[in-house]
């Protein structure tokens, strides 16, 4: 099967610019994840959609973060303005129903550099 | 909610040797229990994952891990490293969900850094 795609791959900006990220889910896969990974440690939870709607984004900073999933599928995350602190490597996982036992995958990540 | 801790931010271990990577984790709800590998410039690869039953759990590259339910921990092992094992390793949790639906992310700790020494 077809893994979870993210684009782009790499992406450099001006702080106080805007930048998007794109992903796609693995087909059939209801529950969507974006996850920041700062260098040197593990990822974090930013936000969790179950198709459309949302189920935890409680370290969403959402004065400058935003994310939507419309029609349940594709998903986009967006930061405005960026902060020099928002480089990291912003990854998008998939998992089946909801349920992590089903297992997560990943897809390779945006690695954002803010400057 | 819940918290990984893995004492270890690096672990140099010549090749061949046995390894350990520890992970303790707390948490008010049953977890499922994960470890991820991440190779440079790569996404985070499965190694393998606790769900239920045996609290020895076998995964890929011959890595192994059990589940100790009365010292939340859940510590990586592999008998015998080789070089190609050089990589940061993430111990996660997520909450068990008894029906689909609910908040399952995943919590992830710092990760261990890897280092097979020739």
């Amino acid at each position: 099967e077809a893994g979870v795609a993210q684009s782009p791959r790499y992406k450099i900006i001006e702080k106080r610019q805007s930048v998007a990220f794109w992903c796609n889910p693995i087909s059939g896969h209801a529950t969507l994840y974006w996850y920041q990974q700062i260098l040197g440690q593990g990822p974090k939870l930013l936000i969790q959609f179950q198709n459309n709607g949302v189920v935890d984004d409680s370290q969403l900073p959402k004065d400058r973060f935003s994310a939507e999933r419309l029609k349940g599928v594709d998903s986009t995350l967006k930061i405005q303005p960026a902060k020099l602190e928002d480089s990291a490597v912003y990854l998008c996982a998939s998992s089946l129903r909801g349920r992590g036992g089903y297992g997560y995958t990943f897809g390779s990540g945006t690695r954002l550099t803010v400057v | 909610a819940q918290s990984v801790t893995q004492l270890d931010s690096q672990v140099p271990v010549f090749e061949e040797a046995p390894v350990e990577l520890r992970c303790n984790y707390s948490s008010s709800v049953s977890v499922y229990l994960f470890w991820y590998v991440q190779y440079p410039n790569q996404g985070l690869q499965l190694l393998l994952k606790y769900l239920s039953g045996s609290t020895l759990v076998k995964g890929i590259n011959g890595f192994e891990a059990e589940f100790n339910k009365s010292q939340t921990s859940f510590h990586l092992r592999k008998p015998s490293v080789h070089i190609s094992d050089t990589a940061e390793y993430f111990c996660a949790v997520s909450a068990f969900m008894y029906s689909g639906g609910g908040a399952d992310g995943l919590t992830f700790g710092k990760g261990t850094h890897l280092i097979i020494q020739p």
